[in-house]
């Protein structure tokens, strides 16, 4: 069963504006990763952010982690019609074994 | 360096055959993942190997069971295939396990597989 959340599970924006995803979680974690997917393909690994960090900056991305919460946030500045896609959180939790709980994922749409 | 591959890209089966699906790593990682993903949905984890043994085990049948080869590289293998076995699968490898430290899981492009 899923156990992270993504809001909104679709989000529609116009070229060059920002988008702002949100990801909700139950356990607890040693990390969280977010990736996009294109078309059903392949994961893209965008970023990972540790359990003991609160902010994080990749290029155009942004990433806050919230545990107090169980809430992560990724921002996407001046978006381009290349990151329509789906985006996905993945909680990262377990000892030994990293086991990732995806949500349903955020379908990005950038209008030209 | 070459990402995560994954084999063959597309499969069709027949429900009650048996399916294999391969897995490469990306090199220098030693930890191999299964996740399943249904079309709408996001992926669930299946297993994850590490040094050739079984570290995680995800809510899935008997019917589902994996290895992992010296050189790193998996196989999944799927048995008595129902019609909801549909679903990419999709192949991640990392360098290590968690623990102190977190390391990023690398996918690869999937296995498309449709059961009729």
């Amino acid at each position: 069963s899923q156990q992270g959340e993504e809001d909104p599970q679709a989000l529609s924006i116009q070229e060059g504006e920002n988008a702002t995803m949100n990801c909700s979680y139950k356990t607890s974690i040693n990390n969280l990763q977010w990736y996009r997917q294109n078309s059903g393909r392949g994961l893209v690994h965008l970023i990972l952010i540790r359990s003991n960090e609160r902010e994080k900056h990749s290029g155009r991305l942004r990433v806050t982690l919230d545990t107090s919460k169980k809430s992560s946030s990724l921002l996407i500045t001046a978006s381009r019609a290349a990151d329509t896609a789906s985006y996905f959180c993945a909680a990262g939790a377990g000892q030994g074994a990293q086991r990732l709980v995806f949500g349903q994922g955020t379908r990005l749409t950038i209008n030209p | 360096d070459a990402g995560v591959t994954q084999s063959p890209t597309h499969l069709i089966k027949t429900r009650g055959q048996h399916v294999t699906l391969r897995c490469s790593p990306i090199s220098g990682h030693k930890s191999v993942s299964w996740y399943q993903q249904v079309l709408g949905q996001g992926p669930q984890f299946i297993f994850q190997y590490y040094e050739k043994e079984e570290r995680g085990r995800g809510n899935f049948p008997d019917r589902f069971s994996a290895r992992q080869f010296p050189n790193y590289s998996s196989e999944l293998n799927v048995n008595a295939l129902l019609l909801g076995d549909s679903a990419l699968y999709l192949c991640a490898s990392s360098w290590g396990l968690a623990g102190f430290f977190s390391y990023e899981q690398y996918f690869g492009p999937g296995t498309r597989l449709t059961v009729t």
